[in-house]
């Protein structure tokens, strides 16, 4: 069965930060997902990642995939309240069929 | 989000009694999954459907049925709810098999007594 991990768990951090999230696995993943979710909602697709040492970037976000796909990073550049939520990320399986979850980082930016 | 919609949004049952969650997609999808979401364990599978018609067990499909009669619907039936499924579950579905992303309903969240 492939895992995905997520470092870290919670993080609290004030308004204009930056800061690092990261979601790891012994495994390889064909290609990589990070999700927002906030309370109440169901999670939505931020970036998709697919080939190692890929760099995507959106807007203050930075995704980075490892170059032997088993990790990733997100970025926050100088964030804001509104970044608050659960970031999940999702490794689709070596036989392409199924999506495997991390447990995801609850992040709360303080005003 | 994009196009799924879940009913019930809440729900309270007793230990044995039966419901239905039913999910629905305006996006012409093959690929629609049922998850539960925990604290502490991120979204687990329960089940998927490749297409109408064809449906395959997830990470933890016991105590759980679904059914795909048409490419539109996609339900989960609890026949006897326990206190363990307890849980958020939500639908999802997946354009295809290049698209490596999906879209999530808004969640049902269950509570069992």
């Amino acid at each position: 069965t492939q895992l995905l991990e997520q470092s870290p768990q919670f993080l609290s951090i004030q308004e204009g930060e930056n800061l690092t999230v990261y979601c790891n696995s012994s495994s390889v993943f064909s290609s990589l997902q990070w999700y927002r979710q906030e309370p109440g909602e169901g999670p939505v697709l931020l970036v998709t990642v697919v080939t190692g040492g890929e760099v995507k970037k959106l807007k203050r976000l930075t995704f980075q995939f490892g170059d032997a796909r088993k990790d990733s990073s997100l970025h926050i550049t100088a964030a804001q309240p509104g970044d608050t939520g659960l970031y999940l990320c999702a490794g689709l399986d070596n036989y392409g069929q199924n999506f495997v979850f991390g447990p995801g980082t609850r992040l709360s930016v303080l005003p | 989000n994009a196009g799924v919609t879940q009913t019930p949004k809440f729900q309270v049952l007793k230990t044995g009694q039966s419901m239905t969650l039913q999910c629905a997609q305006d996006m012409n999808h093959n690929s629609m999954y049922w998850y539960r979401q925990d604290p502490g364990m991120g979204l687990r599978l329960i089940y998927y459907s490749a297409s109408e018609g064809t449906t395959d067990k997830g990470e933890v499909p016991n105590g759980y049925n679904v059914s795909r009669l048409n490419k539109r619907e996609f339900s989960l039936r609890l026949e006897s709810a326990a206190p363990s499924q307890t849980s958020v579950y939500f639908c999802a579905i997946e354009p295809g098999p290049t698209n490596n992303e999906q879209f999530f309903g808004p969640g049902t969240r269950l509570t069992v007594l």
